[in-house]
C-alpha cells in the first residue's frame, strides 16, 4: 500500500531564511510526486510535480523540490521565505499504475514570521 | 474559465438528513474526484470518476454516493448524514486519469457540519 509521511506538523521560519518542508513516501514501483499549497479557506493549489528526469524540480512562487529515490524523499524548499508563504503544504504521491488516485500526506503548516 | 466550482460553501445538517454537494468544471476534464479534509489526516479520496457514466470508490466511500451523467458535473450525495461526516469537502478534476502526471485542479471546498 502507498503512503506519504510529512513528519512535521508545523515549520516555523523567519522571513528571508531558507524554508524546507519534508516529505517521505512509500509506494510500489516508480512514483509520481506532487506538492500542493492551501491558503486559509481556499482550495488546494498545485506547486510542482516530479514525473521523471532531473531530480530537482522547480515550481511556482520560487519553490523547488528534490526527488531522492534512495531515501524515498521529496522535500520542498525555498531559498528565502516570505510571510505570504505561510500556508498549509501537502505532499502527495500517485503510483504510475494508478488511475489518478492521489495519496496525500497529513500536511505541514508553515509559519513565516516577519 | 471558472475552473472547478462547488456549492454550497457552507452547510449545516442534522443527523439523518440527506443532501447533495454540487461540483462542476468547465475545462472538459475527464477525471473528477471528491476528497474530504480532516485535521491531521490530509485529504482522503471518497469517490472518483474517469469519465461520464463511470465512477469508482476511493479510500472512504461509505455513506456517500456519486453519479456522473455529464462530463461537467460530479455531485456527491450524503444519504443519511452523520456527525462523522463533518468535514471540508473538495472536488478536483484533471484532464485524464489515464495519465497519472496530470495536475489536479481543486475547487474552493464545502464546509459541512452535521449536528
Amino acid at each position: 500500500a502507498q503512503s506519504v509521511a510529512q513528519p512535521e506538523d508545523q515549520v516555523n521560519v523567519a522571513e528571508g531564511n531558507p524554508l524546507t518542508v519534508k516529505c517521505t513516501y512509500s509506494v510500489s514501483g516508480n512514483p509520481y510526486l506532487f506538492w500542493y499549497v492551501q491558503y486559509p479557506n481556499r482550495g488546494l493549489q498545485f506547486l510542482l510535480k516530479y514525473i521523471t528526469g532531473d531530480n530537482l524540480v522547480k515550481g511556482s512562487y520560487g519553490f523547488e523540490a528534490e526527488f531522492n529515490k534512495s531515501q524515498t524523499s521529496f522535500h520542498l524548499k525555498k531559498p528565502s521565505a516570505l510571510v505570504s508563504d505561510s500556508a498549509l503544504y501537502f505532499c502527495a504521491v500517485r503510483p504510475t499504475d494508478s488511475w489518478g488516485k492521489l495519496q496525500f500526506g497529513a500536511g505541514t503548516q508553515v509559519v513565516v514570521t516577519p | 474559465n471558472a475552473g472547478v466550482t462547488q456549492t454550497p460553501k457552507f452547510q449545516v445538517l442534522k443527523t439523518g438528513q440527506s443532501m447533495t454537494l454540487q461540483c462542476a468544471q468547465d475545462m472538459n476534464h475527464e477525471y473528477m474526484s471528491w476528497y474530504r479534509q480532516d485535521p491531521g489526516m490530509g485529504l482522503r479520496l471518497i469517490h472518483y470518476s474517469v469519465g461520464a457514466g463511470i465512477t469508482d470508490q476511493g479510500e472512504v466511500p461509505n455513506g456517500y454516493n456519486v453519479s456522473r451523467s455529464t462530463t461537467e458535473d460530479f455531485p456527491l450525495r450524503l444519504l443519511s448524514a452523520a456527525p462523522s461526516q463533518t468535514s471540508v469537502y473538495f472536488c478536483a478534476s484533471s484532464s485524464s486519469g489515464l495519465s497519472s502526471t496530470d495536475t489536479q485542479y481543486f475547487g474552493p471546498g464545502t464546509r459541512l457540519t452535521v449536528l
